[in-house]
């Protein structure tokens, strides 16, 4: 099975902050990557798949990257309405995984 | 609007059998796989099982293999789990995703979720 190590487990930021979350795959997954937001008590929202592609919808100061098999999920000016728990999802390879999750928190 | 409805969570004890359903709308069912997604209160998220458009490819999480079974009925719409040997550890909200394709793309929609407990 593919492993998803993602880091860091949680984070506090200042609003207006830039802040990067990391997932490393333990394997090659191409760019079978997506990345979810779940706010509490909500059900996940897809962000970005395909390691780099927006959702429609979804602010631009959110992007993704790949390098390898190391992908980063990066909030370029953190807002208030982004503080949620934030996780990344391999779809390359039955079984499909997740990582552990990032919460971001108000500092 | 993409709608994807679960039912048939409760509570049920170790060991017991239980049978989730999840009705789909708003899209071309048959044209996409489909996914539960299972997350045990206040944890991260686990995906469970896959299925694509035409049940051709059948996937498991290793904690579920061999107890769970996934199914679907393009005719009706519909998603199926049922999940046999419940332990307490299969306590958790269980979500119907639906994929963007039909051969395992990616998620891009959820349902609200329901909640099974594993409990004497």
């Amino acid at each position: 099975d593919i492993q998803m190590t993602q880091s860091p487990s949680s984070l506090s930021a200042s609003v207006g902050d830039r802040v990067t979350i990391t997932c490393r795959a333990s394997q090659s997954i191409s760019n079978w990557l997506a990345w979810f937001q779940q706010k509490a008590g909500k059900v996940p929202k897809l962000l970005i798949d395909k390691a780099s592609s927006l959702q429609s919808g979804v602010p631009s100061r959110f992007s993704g990257s790949r390098s390898g098999t190391e992908f980063t999920l990066t909030i370029s000016s953190l807002q208030p309405d982004d503080f949620a728990t934030y996780y990344c999802q391999q779809y390359n390879s039955y079984p499909w995984t997740f990582g552990q999750g990032t919460k971001v928190e108000i500092k | 609007e993409v709608q994807l409805v679960e039912s048939g969570g409760g509570l049920v004890q170790p060991g017991r059998s239980l049978r989730l359903s999840c009705v789909a709308s708003g899209f071309t069912f048959g044209d996409c796989s489909m996914h539960w997604v299972r997350q045990a209160p206040g944890k991260g998220l686990e995906w469970v099982s896959g299925i694509t458009w035409n049940s051709g490819t059948i996937g498991y999480a290793g904690s579920v293999k061999g107890r769970f079974i996934v199914s679907r009925d393009n005719a009706k719409n519909s998603l199926y789990l049922q999940m046999n040997s419940l332990r307490p550890e299969d306590t958790a909200f269980y979500y119907c995703t639906k994929d963007r394709g039909r051969e395992n793309e990616g998620i891009d929609h959820w349902g609200q979720g329901t909640l099974v407990t594993v409990s004497s």
